[in-house]
């Protein structure tokens, strides 16, 4: 079965430090993998997607992600984060057949000035 | 353009009542998904409705409904509603169905049980 497990619930980093959100999934097949970011009551917004190709994908507002098949993940990351990047970061699989996707619990990013 | 938008934001119901939950996809869009996402977890799978046809369903008991109009705008139906379903309902739009086409979502409406 569909999976998608986020290991770290809270993270907080400084203002300028890098950054690393996990992501582990299981899917039997080549999986679709998607990151949204969710600030406080609002919907989802997409920050990049891996469909095949190139295992690292770049995406809006400077995140970038690395797809490792042999370990099951999809870790978000970003050189230099900024206070605007406090939100909850979510990983997805996408299906084979319909848009039914996995979404794992969530990252709650906190960013210290 | 305009986003994915749905109607209430916000909405207080009592147990046993039931709530219709509208969406409207982005233009072009034919697909239309909905998600209940409970307080602090990921969002969960309701239903997919694609050209108008149930497509895929999460496992959600049958006081869940739905269906999509002509024009692919999308209504979420519950009834007899419970405490537990007190959630952020969200609806996601994309231009085909499969899973590697990226859902666009919408803010989300906020339903609380009392």
């Amino acid at each position: 079965a569909q999976s998608v497990t986020q290991p770290d619930i809270h993270i907080t980093v400084s203002e300028g430090a890098s950054l690393e959100l996990r992501c582990n999934y299981s899917y039997g097949a080549t999986p679709y993998l998607f990151w949204y970011v969710q600030s406080p009551g609002q919907g989802l917004q997409l920050l990049l997607k891996y469909f095949s190709g190139d295992t690292l994908v770049q995406g809006i507002k400077g995140f970038e992600a690395e797809f490792k098949r042999s370990q099951s993940s999809f870790n978000l990351r970003k050189p230099s984060v900024h206070w605007s990047d406090a939100a909850e970061y979510f990983c997805a699989v996408g299906g084979n057949n319909f848009n039914k996707f996995y979404f794992g619990s969530g990252t709650k990013l906190n960013v210290k000035p | 353009d305009a986003g994915v938008t749905q109607s209430p934001t916000h909405l207080i119901k009592t147990r046993g009542q039931h709530v219709t939950l509208r969406c409207s996809p982005i233009s072009g869009h034919k697909s239309v998904s909905w998600y209940q996402q409970v307080l602090g977890q990921g969002p969960q799978f309701i239903f997919q409705y694609y050209e108008k046809e149930e497509r895929g369903r999460g496992n959600f008991p049958d006081r869940f409904s739905a269906r999509q109009f002509p024009n692919y705008s999308s209504e979420l139906n519950v009834n007899a509603l419970l405490l537990g379903d007190s959630a952020l309902y969200l609806c996601a739009s994309s231009s085909d169905r499969g899973g590697n086409q990226p859902q666009h979502f919408g803010d989300g409406t906020r339903l609380s049980i009392l």
